[in-house]
Protein backbone atom coordinates (compact mmCIF):
# COMPACT_ATOMS: atom_id res chain seq x y z
CA UNK A 1 0.00 0.00 0.00
CA UNK A 2 0.84 3.47 -0.86
CA UNK A 3 2.35 4.88 2.54
CA UNK A 4 4.10 8.08 3.81
CA UNK A 5 6.55 8.06 7.13
CA UNK A 6 8.08 10.46 8.67
CA UNK A 7 10.15 9.52 11.60
CA UNK A 8 10.76 12.08 13.97
CA UNK A 9 6.91 13.38 15.13
CA UNK A 10 8.37 15.89 18.01
CA UNK A 11 11.73 18.04 17.61
CA UNK A 12 13.01 20.46 19.81
CA UNK A 13 16.07 22.64 18.66
CA UNK A 14 17.80 25.42 19.76
CA UNK A 15 18.47 28.51 16.91
CA UNK A 16 21.19 28.21 14.78
CA UNK A 17 21.16 24.17 15.46
CA UNK A 18 20.81 22.36 12.21
CA UNK A 19 18.03 20.32 11.33
CA UNK A 20 17.40 17.28 9.50
CA UNK A 21 13.33 15.76 9.29
CA UNK A 22 12.95 12.08 7.38
CA UNK A 23 10.00 11.25 4.88
CA UNK A 24 10.80 7.91 3.64
CA UNK A 25 7.62 6.70 1.45
CA UNK A 26 6.02 3.72 -0.08
CA UNK A 27 5.00 4.39 -3.85
CA UNK A 28 5.02 2.62 -6.92
CA UNK A 29 6.42 4.54 -10.33
CA UNK A 30 7.08 7.76 -10.46
CA UNK A 31 6.58 9.74 -7.61
CA UNK A 32 5.92 13.92 -6.88
CA UNK A 33 7.34 14.91 -3.24
CA UNK A 34 6.32 17.42 -1.50
CA UNK A 35 7.42 19.36 2.06
CA UNK A 36 4.17 21.76 3.16
CA UNK A 37 4.31 23.61 6.33
CA UNK A 38 2.07 24.70 8.90
CA UNK A 39 2.98 27.47 11.26
CA UNK A 40 1.01 27.98 14.43
CA UNK A 41 -2.64 29.66 13.46
CA UNK A 42 -1.64 29.71 9.40
CA UNK A 43 -2.55 27.40 6.77
CA UNK A 44 -0.90 24.66 5.39
CA UNK A 45 1.87 26.39 2.54
CA UNK A 46 4.14 24.32 0.20
CA UNK A 47 7.91 24.84 1.26
CA UNK A 48 9.48 23.08 -1.59
CA UNK A 49 8.43 20.38 -4.25
CA UNK A 50 10.42 17.72 -6.35
CA UNK A 51 8.75 16.36 -10.15
CA UNK A 52 12.11 15.82 -11.98
CA UNK A 53 15.27 16.57 -12.04
CA UNK A 54 18.40 17.94 -10.01
CA UNK A 55 17.01 15.70 -6.89
CA UNK A 56 18.46 18.65 -4.51
CA UNK A 57 15.15 21.21 -4.23
CA UNK A 58 15.85 24.68 -2.86
CA UNK A 59 13.00 25.60 -1.42
CA UNK A 60 11.54 29.22 0.83
CA UNK A 61 13.37 29.94 3.95
CA UNK A 62 16.57 28.80 3.46
CA UNK A 63 15.27 24.82 3.39
CA UNK A 64 16.08 22.63 0.93
CA UNK A 65 15.51 18.59 0.58
CA UNK A 66 16.77 15.78 -1.24
CA UNK A 67 15.65 13.35 -3.41
CA UNK A 68 17.21 9.88 -3.08
CA UNK A 69 15.41 7.20 -4.88
CA UNK A 70 17.33 3.96 -3.83
CA UNK A 71 16.52 4.99 -0.43
CA UNK A 72 12.84 6.10 -0.69
CA UNK A 73 13.46 9.21 0.67
CA UNK A 74 13.26 13.17 0.80
CA UNK A 75 14.68 14.29 3.72
CA UNK A 76 14.18 17.92 4.81
CA UNK A 77 17.34 20.12 6.20
CA UNK A 78 17.94 23.24 6.55
CA UNK A 79 21.36 24.55 8.64
CA UNK A 80 20.70 26.75 10.67
CA UNK A 81 16.99 26.96 12.45
CA UNK A 82 15.04 30.11 13.47
CA UNK A 83 12.38 30.61 16.11
CA UNK A 84 9.95 31.50 13.13
CA UNK A 85 10.68 27.98 11.87
CA UNK A 86 8.58 26.61 14.95
CA UNK A 87 5.45 24.71 13.02
CA UNK A 88 4.26 21.54 11.78
CA UNK A 89 5.96 19.75 9.01
CA UNK A 90 3.90 17.64 6.65
CA UNK A 91 5.88 14.87 3.85
CA UNK A 92 3.73 14.13 0.90
CA UNK A 93 3.74 12.06 -2.18
CA UNK A 94 1.86 11.65 -5.44
CA UNK A 95 2.22 10.08 -9.08
CA UNK A 96 1.02 11.20 -12.33
CA UNK A 97 -1.51 8.56 -13.64
CA UNK A 98 -5.07 7.13 -12.98
CA UNK A 99 -5.36 6.22 -9.13
CA UNK A 100 -1.74 7.30 -8.33
CA UNK A 101 -2.80 11.18 -8.40
CA UNK A 102 -3.71 11.29 -5.10
CA UNK A 103 -1.44 12.49 -2.68
CA UNK A 104 -0.71 10.74 0.80
CA UNK A 105 0.08 12.42 3.41
CA UNK A 106 2.64 11.59 6.24
CA UNK A 107 1.77 12.58 9.95
CA UNK A 108 3.44 15.47 10.67
CA UNK A 109 6.56 16.12 12.81
CA UNK A 110 5.89 19.02 15.41
CA UNK A 111 9.42 21.54 15.32
CA UNK A 112 9.75 23.72 18.15
CA UNK A 113 12.46 26.06 18.37
CA UNK A 114 13.61 27.32 21.14
CA UNK A 115 15.05 30.95 21.02
CA UNK B 1 -1.98 35.58 1.33
CA UNK B 2 -3.87 32.26 0.72
CA UNK B 3 -6.25 32.52 -2.61
CA UNK B 4 -8.73 30.02 -0.81
CA UNK B 5 -10.99 31.18 1.61
CA UNK B 6 -12.91 29.04 3.91
CA UNK B 7 -16.25 29.89 6.35
CA UNK B 8 -16.95 29.63 8.59
CA UNK B 9 -13.59 29.32 10.75
CA UNK B 10 -15.72 28.07 13.60
CA UNK B 11 -18.38 25.97 14.26
CA UNK B 12 -19.89 24.00 16.60
CA UNK B 13 -22.97 22.02 16.01
CA UNK B 14 -25.29 19.14 17.77
CA UNK B 15 -25.72 15.69 15.66
CA UNK B 16 -29.40 16.68 14.70
CA UNK B 17 -27.96 19.75 12.79
CA UNK B 18 -27.62 20.59 9.21
CA UNK B 19 -24.71 22.77 8.59
CA UNK B 20 -22.98 24.05 5.27
CA UNK B 21 -18.76 24.85 5.20
CA UNK B 22 -18.16 26.98 2.08
CA UNK B 23 -14.75 27.43 0.05
CA UNK B 24 -13.81 29.73 -2.35
CA UNK B 25 -10.66 29.67 -4.36
CA UNK B 26 -9.17 32.85 -6.40
CA UNK B 27 -6.45 31.04 -8.15
CA UNK B 28 -8.19 29.96 -11.49
CA UNK B 29 -7.43 26.35 -10.61
CA UNK B 30 -9.25 23.81 -11.78
CA UNK B 31 -9.09 20.88 -9.00
CA UNK B 32 -10.57 21.64 -5.61
CA UNK B 33 -10.70 19.26 -2.44
CA UNK B 34 -11.88 18.65 1.02
CA UNK B 35 -9.82 17.17 3.56
CA UNK B 36 -10.01 15.98 7.04
CA UNK B 37 -7.03 16.97 9.68
CA UNK B 38 -7.22 15.07 12.41
CA UNK B 39 -4.82 15.19 15.90
CA UNK B 40 -2.53 12.24 15.52
CA UNK B 41 -3.45 10.99 12.37
CA UNK B 42 -2.41 12.07 8.66
CA UNK B 43 -4.68 14.17 6.49
CA UNK B 44 -7.39 12.27 4.88
CA UNK B 45 -8.81 12.91 1.66
CA UNK B 46 -11.87 13.32 1.34
CA UNK B 47 -13.31 14.42 -1.87
CA UNK B 48 -11.74 15.82 -5.21
CA UNK B 49 -13.53 17.36 -7.70
CA UNK B 50 -11.30 18.67 -10.84
CA UNK B 51 -13.33 20.59 -13.58
CA UNK B 52 -16.44 20.10 -11.30
CA UNK B 53 -16.87 16.70 -11.61
CA UNK B 54 -16.21 14.39 -8.65
CA UNK B 55 -13.15 12.40 -9.48
CA UNK B 56 -12.66 11.05 -5.92
CA UNK B 57 -14.59 10.18 -2.86
CA UNK B 58 -12.74 8.03 0.02
CA UNK B 59 -15.81 6.14 1.39
CA UNK B 60 -16.47 9.20 3.00
CA UNK B 61 -19.64 8.65 5.13
CA UNK B 62 -23.05 9.95 3.85
CA UNK B 63 -23.80 12.18 6.28
CA UNK B 64 -20.79 14.57 4.56
CA UNK B 65 -22.37 15.59 1.11
CA UNK B 66 -19.80 17.47 -1.41
CA UNK B 67 -21.56 19.77 -3.49
CA UNK B 68 -19.08 21.95 -6.60
CA UNK B 69 -21.08 24.71 -8.29
CA UNK B 70 -18.95 26.21 -10.31
CA UNK B 71 -14.36 25.71 -10.25
CA UNK B 72 -14.29 28.60 -7.75
CA UNK B 73 -16.55 27.21 -5.31
CA UNK B 74 -16.81 24.01 -3.09
CA UNK B 75 -19.47 23.00 -0.27
CA UNK B 76 -19.48 21.13 1.96
CA UNK B 77 -22.89 19.65 3.48
CA UNK B 78 -23.16 18.28 7.15
CA UNK B 79 -25.74 16.79 8.56
CA UNK B 80 -26.77 13.91 11.58
CA UNK B 81 -22.68 14.07 12.23
CA UNK B 82 -21.31 12.12 15.03
CA UNK B 83 -18.63 13.89 17.73
CA UNK B 84 -15.64 11.62 15.90
CA UNK B 85 -15.95 13.73 13.22
CA UNK B 86 -14.62 16.64 15.27
CA UNK B 87 -11.76 17.64 13.39
CA UNK B 88 -10.65 20.75 11.15
CA UNK B 89 -11.98 20.78 7.49
CA UNK B 90 -9.14 22.16 4.80
CA UNK B 91 -9.98 23.43 1.19
CA UNK B 92 -7.74 22.96 -1.03
CA UNK B 93 -7.25 24.04 -4.96
CA UNK B 94 -4.98 23.12 -7.41
CA UNK B 95 -4.49 23.67 -11.58
CA UNK B 96 -4.68 19.97 -11.67
CA UNK B 97 -4.63 17.18 -9.43
CA UNK B 98 -0.86 16.29 -9.88
CA UNK B 99 0.33 19.85 -9.32
CA UNK B 100 0.95 21.67 -5.98
CA UNK B 101 -2.05 22.48 -4.00
CA UNK B 102 -3.01 25.66 -1.91
CA UNK B 103 -5.27 25.09 1.38
CA UNK B 104 -7.28 27.70 3.07
CA UNK B 105 -7.51 28.65 6.59
CA UNK B 106 -9.75 25.56 7.43
CA UNK B 107 -12.90 25.56 9.52
CA UNK B 108 -12.80 23.84 13.04
CA UNK B 109 -15.69 21.84 13.82
CA UNK B 110 -16.93 20.79 16.92
CA UNK B 111 -19.78 18.33 17.60
CA UNK B 112 -21.90 18.14 20.48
Amino acid sequence: AQSVSQHNHHVILSEAASLELGCNYSYGGTVNLFWYVQYPGQHLQLLLKYFSGDPLVKGIKGFEAEFIKSKFSFNLRKPSVQWSDTAEYFCAVNGNAGNNRKLIWGLGTSLAVNP
Amino acid sequence: ETGVTQTPRHLVMGMTNKKSLKCEQHLGHNAMYWYKQSAKKPLELMFVYSLEERVENNSVPSRFSPECPNSSHLFLHLHTLQPEDSALYLCASSQDPVDTQYFGPGTRLTVL
